[in-house]
């Protein structure tokens, strides 16, 4: 079982959906977890960073975490054409631990 | 624009060769990650430098050196290239030692023939 499982998608929705991503992993050492946001042949883009469980929000995203179930998901409301990304989880354990990611899902959103 | 800096965006060369990936961190940042990305084994965590120093070995061939310099820029050698090292190698950094944060450049596409 590898430590992080990501649906790679690809995942089409219409503009203004909810969107929700999920990553489950299998380290009940991880305490920090992310969102990478990524275009196509750019660089991996920090969306949202959480420790431990619990929610976080940014405009029009939330990081969820439940440790107990070993799921993380990111919702992302009213999605745009500029949203259609491919979207990275990754999380690590305590300091000096490496940062381990998701493949990655692929979303595309339509105008 | 994270402000990590990659240089050369693209390289292609021979199995056999030797290349050098080279990367600037955002400017304060301490911490220098390198990533090889394939589309079979997604983003694979190679090395970190703090300072000048490794901090954490992670899936880094043999083949593969690195190094942190005075002035916190850091260079990735790839040696004796084979066909399986083409992917996209990234740089990233972040401020302290622990990982949490970290910010990545554009890339650098190698294509090895």
């Amino acid at each position: 079982q590898k430590e992080v499982e990501q649906d790679p998608g690809p995942l089409s929705v219409p503009e203004g959906a909810i969107v929700s991503l999920n990553c489950t992993y299998s380290n009940s050492a991880f305490q920090y977890f992310m969102w990478y946001r990524q275009y196509s042949r750019k660089g991996p883009e920090l969306l949202m960073y959480t420790y431990s469980s619990g929610n976080k929000e940014d405009g029009r995203f939330t990081a969820q975490v439940d440790k107990s179930s070993k799921y993380i998901s990111l919702f992302i409301r009213d999605s745009q054409p500029s949203d259609s990304a491919t979207y990275l989880c990754a999380m690590k354990g305590q300091a000096g631990t490496a940062l381990i990611f998701g493949k990655g899902t692929t979303l595309s959103v339509s105008s | 624009d994270s402000g990590v800096t990659q240089t050369p965006k693209h390289l292609i060369t021979a199995t056999g060769q030797r290349v050098t990936l080279r990367c600037s961190p955002r400017s304060g940042d301490l911490s220098v990650y390198w990533y090889q990305q394939s589309l079979d084994q997604g983003l694979q965590f190679l090395i970190q430098y703090y300072n000048g120093e490794e901090r954490a070995k992670g899936n880094i061939l043999e083949r593969f050196s690195a190094q942190q310099f005075p002035d916190l820029h850091s260079e990735l050698n790839l040696s004796s290239l084979e066909l399986g090292d083409s992917a996209l190698y990234f740089c990233a950094s972040s401020v302290g030692v622990s990982q949490e944060t970290q910010y990545f450049g554009p890339g650098t596409r190698l294509l090895v023939l």
